[in-house]
């Protein structure tokens, strides 16, 4: 089955660290571009970051920018989003999206809360 | 960085009535190398991820039932259901996809009068 399946959420301090999975199935992953997107519990979806096919470029909402990174492992399918210096307002379900302009397949996401 | 908006808010419509949603963008997404406009609307109905109904505008993805449709250009917008059905109760989002940072509209949320 064609699925993006997200993993690594959980509970963070604030100024903690945190790295998001996301793991591909059943197609050519390293051909496609990938999108992570998060939202708040009950709020509206925020694009967060984007990767190129072979990791060489990104882009990052200004909101997140200097303290996530965004990375791929073409070889795992795998795609991540290294999360350092945590806020509350971080908290959120984070979706990975794979591109085709627009996001045409979604994971289920998972959620991170940065609470102390 | 362009801006999306929504409207309304939330609309309640009764069964097999007509819903339209609007989204307004602050700069055109219509692009000059593709000569399109690239404005997708997503659905997202309770508990799920979201789930891509138009691309291009207008385009309706496959599998995207035929009551829902998606028209304008530039920098205004309009996602329409001719004949809402139960199913249909979600919350729609546009989003731009022209260039970095993709930005979605707040979201218009859709119930069953």
């Amino acid at each position: 089955e064609v699925q993006l399946v997200e993993s690594g959420g959980g509970l963070v301090q604030p100024g903690g660290s945190l790295r998001l999975s996301c793991a591909a199935s059943e197609f050519s992953f390293g051909t496609r571009w990938m999108h992570w997107v998060r939202q708040v519990p009950g709020k509206g979806l925020v694009w967060v970051s984007r990767i190129n096919t072979d990791g060489s470029s990104t882009d990052y909402a200004d909101s997140v920018k200097g303290r996530f990174t965004i990375s791929r492992d073409n070889a795992k399918n795998t795609l991540y989003l290294q999360m350092n210096s945590l806020r509350a307002e971080d908290t959120a379900v984070y979706y990975c999206g794979r591109e085709n302009w627009f996001i045409d397949l979604w994971g289920r996401g998972t959620l991170v809360t940065v609470s102390s | 960085d362009i801006v999306m908006t929504q409207s309304p808010d939330s609309l309640a419509v009764s069964l097999g009535e007509r819903a339209t949603i609007n989204c307004k963008s602050s700069q055109s997404v219509l692009h000059s190398s593709t000569k399109r406009n690239h404005l997708a609307w997503y659905q997202q109905r309770p508990g799920q991820p979201p789930k891509v109904l138009i691309s291009w505008a207008s385009t309706r993805e496959s599998g995207v039932p035929d009551r829902f449709s998606g028209s304008g250009s530039g920098t205004d917008f309009t996602l329409t259901i001719s004949s809402l059905q139960a199913e249909d109760v979600a919350v729609y989002y546009c989003q731009h996809y022209y260039s970095p940072p993709f930005s979605f509209g707040p979201g218009t949320k859709v119930d069953i009068k």
